[in-house]
């Protein structure tokens, strides 16, 4: 039973596209995150959120923005999409730092 | 900056053989997870651990915490096919820093 949720699982779009994933989690964690990963590869961190209205960028340059308005749900907006951007992008959830993730299915995004 | 190091990065074993990953920090770790990636799946929580020293067995699989709380180990006895996919540790500190992940490979 999946306690964060991801739309749209699958995305296929046009360059230079605005497009919004979109996260969604029940268990009233405060931390979010948002990682990028390609196929069988390492988890990248672009973006955490530590609570409502606290955002802050992580390790992986990336040109996406995110808000945190309310707790259960912190969007990844990509304002121009590129190929490069070709990706998975999970999204998870944690009751605090130092406890496990609940990751979501993911978005595969796929650039054209 | 803290750094999770994760070997190997891919390992090939006949279905029934043992597999060992190992991670190592450059710093002290408050504790260690794992998680498993199932091939087009996403990562899913396994254990985590948080005393210097400690062991803890699922079924087949063995995780360990280094003394210094600088290195773990994820052990499976008798691998099957349904353990194929991605193991990754993460290093529990200032902020969780995930390894690189290793592949398993499980050959029937």
């Amino acid at each position: 039973e999946a306690d964060i949720y991801q739309t749209p699982r699958y995305l296929v779009i046009g360059t230079g596209k605005k497009i919004t994933l979109e996260c969604s989690q029940t268990m009233g964690h405060d931390k979010m995150y948002w990682y990028q990963q390609d196929p069988g590869m390492e988890l990248h961190l672009i973006h955490y959120s530590y609570g409502v209205n606290s955002t802050e960028k992580g390790d992986l340059s990336s040109e996406s923005t995110v808000s945190r308005i309310r707790t259960e749900h912190f969007p990844l907006t990509l304002e121009s999409a590129r190929p490069s951007h070709t990706s998975q992008y999970l999204c998870a959830s944690s009751f605090d730092r130092d406890y496990g993730y609940t990751f979501g299915s993911g978005t595969r995004l796929t650039v054209v | 900056g803290q750094q999770v190091m994760q070997i190997p990065q891919y390992q090939h074993v006949q279905e029934g053989e043992d597999f060992t990953t190992y991670c190592n920090s450059s710093t002290t770790l408050s504790n260690i997870q794992w998680y498993k990636q199932r091939p087009g799946g996403h990562p899913v929580f396994l254990i985590q651990l948080v005393k210097s020293g400690e062991v803890k067995k699922q079924k087949r699989l063995t995780f360990q915490f280094g003394e210094a709380k600088k290195n773990s180990s994820l052990h499976i006895t008798a691998t099957q096919t349904t353990d194929v996919g991605t193991y990754f540790c993460a290093g529990g500190g200032f902020k969780t820093i995930f390894g690189a992940g290793t592949r398993l490979f499980v050959k029937a």
